[in-house]
């Protein structure tokens, strides 16, 4: 049972548009959110985070929104870069269990310029 | 500080040979994780310490599998003997506790022939 799901494998936007990718979980008692960017031949780096206590975070581009309720999460880019191309990893971790986090599939995203 | 350091980046053997990959965390961190990635399972998680003691070892497809960790700044992960289908790229990292984001090592992509 996959309980972080990603369910595009890739996405594709222009340069300056946004971009939006979703993650879906399943376990209720995850409460702490992350997303991850990953290059080829690199290991993830982390991007942004949100806690359950919160439905939004803002870090410059990138924000983070949380619906508890739909058990679903989006990473908007705003607006989108070619560097922005990349694989996005989303990940969910539970109190109780701090720092062993469930990772998505991951959703490739492709910026064109 | 440079991060968390994997070595090998790359490592070529035959199936039945024993191999170490080697992971040196970022100074000061608490938790080490080894990971996998796959094209079929995506990425996995095998096991992880915090404070050098083995806390979740779930994800360790099997017997053949055995990662330490004697120290702070030193974790190995071995696999004896290899079979081509441990062929992935097997990521660590770590986490400075009370945080939950994860640095990453760069990956060794391991091929079994």
């Amino acid at each position: 049972d996959q309980q972080v799901k990603q369910n595009s494998p890739s996405l594709s936007v222009q340069e300056g548009r946004i971009s939006i990718l979703n993650c879906d979980y399943t376990n209720s008692m995850f409460d702490y959110f992350l997303w991850y960017k990953k290059y080829p031949a690199e290991g993830p780096t982390f991007l942004i985070s949100i806690s359950s206590i919160k439905d939004k975070n803002e870090d410059g581009r990138f924000t983070v929104f949380l619906n508890k309720s739909a058990k679903h999460l989006s990473l908007h880019i705003v607006p989108s870069q070619p560097g922005d191309s990349a694989v996005y990893f989303c990940a969910a971790s539970t109190r109780t269990n701090a720092g062993k986090s469930t990772f998505g599939d991951g959703t490739t995203l492709t910026v064109k310029p | 500080d440079a991060g968390v350091i994997q070595s090998p980046r790359h490592e070529v053997t035959e199936m039945g040979q024993e191999v170490t990959l080697r992971c040196k965390p970022i100074s000061g961190h608490n938790s080490l994780f080894w990971y996998r990635q796959t094209m079929m399972r995506g990425l996995e998680l095998l096991i992880y310490f915090n404070n050098n003691v083995p806390i979740d070892d779930s994800g360790m497809p099997e017997d053949r599998f055995s990662a330490k960790m004697p120290n702070a700044s030193f974790s190995t992960l071995k696999i004896q003997p290899s079979e081509p289908r441990d062929s992935a790229v097997y990521f660590c990292a770590s986490r400075l506790a009370s945080y939950n984001e994860q640095f990453f090592g760069p990956g060794t992509r391991l091929t079994v022939l």
